[in-house]
């Protein structure tokens, strides 16, 4: 199974900044996706990230609010932008498991916004 | 569309005993995989066990297993011998082979009372 950190493990912000989320995982994967997990809440895909392409938007989800980045195949960025309380949830990264149709999760980051 | 409904919000179990998660999902994919994640205090998403579509037979993993009825589109969690640290939100999954988007069920927490 694949390794996953993520950073910062938890931060309190302040409405109207933006925090950015480090990904890192210990091996090459092709994809890596991104999920928001509000309070009480089961999973929910924000993205998937390709290393060299855009990343692709799920339904409800924009690439103001949540730029991307995929600079290799070991690393990614979540921003959340001008952010509002509405914003307050535990955000996870995940890795695909080729040939397997797994996904590995990171520790995941708490975001609470104030 | 792909659905994944988890009926049980809380469930309990004495410790030692056997206790049994729901989970029915909806697909019209002929090839797909379920899983059963746990998610600890520590928010850490940690799978559990895997089930392929096309396989009869129910994966088994130490003390987890699963009931899959393919006709009925059901797929439980069944813990055994059940432990203090088996206490977690358990999440049903389901993924396409097509495709990498993984549907998450709402979740079952589960307490395990000593």
């Amino acid at each position: 199974s694949a390794v996953i950190s993520q950073k910062p493990s938890r931060d309190i912000c302040q409405r109207g900044t933006s925090l950015t989320i480090q990904c890192q995982v210990d091996s090459q994967v092709t994809m890596m996706f991104w999920y928001r997990q509000q309070p009480g809440q089961s999973l929910t895909l924000i993205a998937t990230a390709n290393q060299g392409s855009e990343a692709t938007y799920e339904s409800g989800f924009v690439i103001d609010k949540f730029p991307i980045s995929r600079p290799n195949l070991t690393f990614s960025t979540l921003t959340v932008s001008n952010m509002s309380p509405e914003d307050s949830s535990i955000y996870l990264c995940s890795v695909e498991r080729a040939y397997y149709n797994e996904q590995f999760f990171g520790p995941g980051t708490r975001l609470t916004v104030l | 569309a792909q659905t994944v409904t988890q009926s049980q919000p809380e469930m309990s179990v004495q410790e030692a005993e056997t206790v049994t998660l729901s989970c029915t999902y909806d697909t019209s994919e002929s090839d797909y995989y379920l899983f059963w994640y746990k998610q600890p205090p520590s928010r850490q998403m940690i799978l559990v066990i895997r089930q392929e579509a096309y396989k009869q037979q129910n994966a088994t993993e130490n003390r987890f297993s699963v009931n899959f009825q393919k006709a009925a589109k059901s797929f439980s969690l069944k813990i055994s011998d059940s432990q203090l640290g088996d206490a977690a939100m358990y999440f049903c999954a389901h993924t396409t082979n097509t495709g990498n988007q993984f549907y998450f069920g709402t979740g079952t927490s589960l307490t395990v009372i000593p």
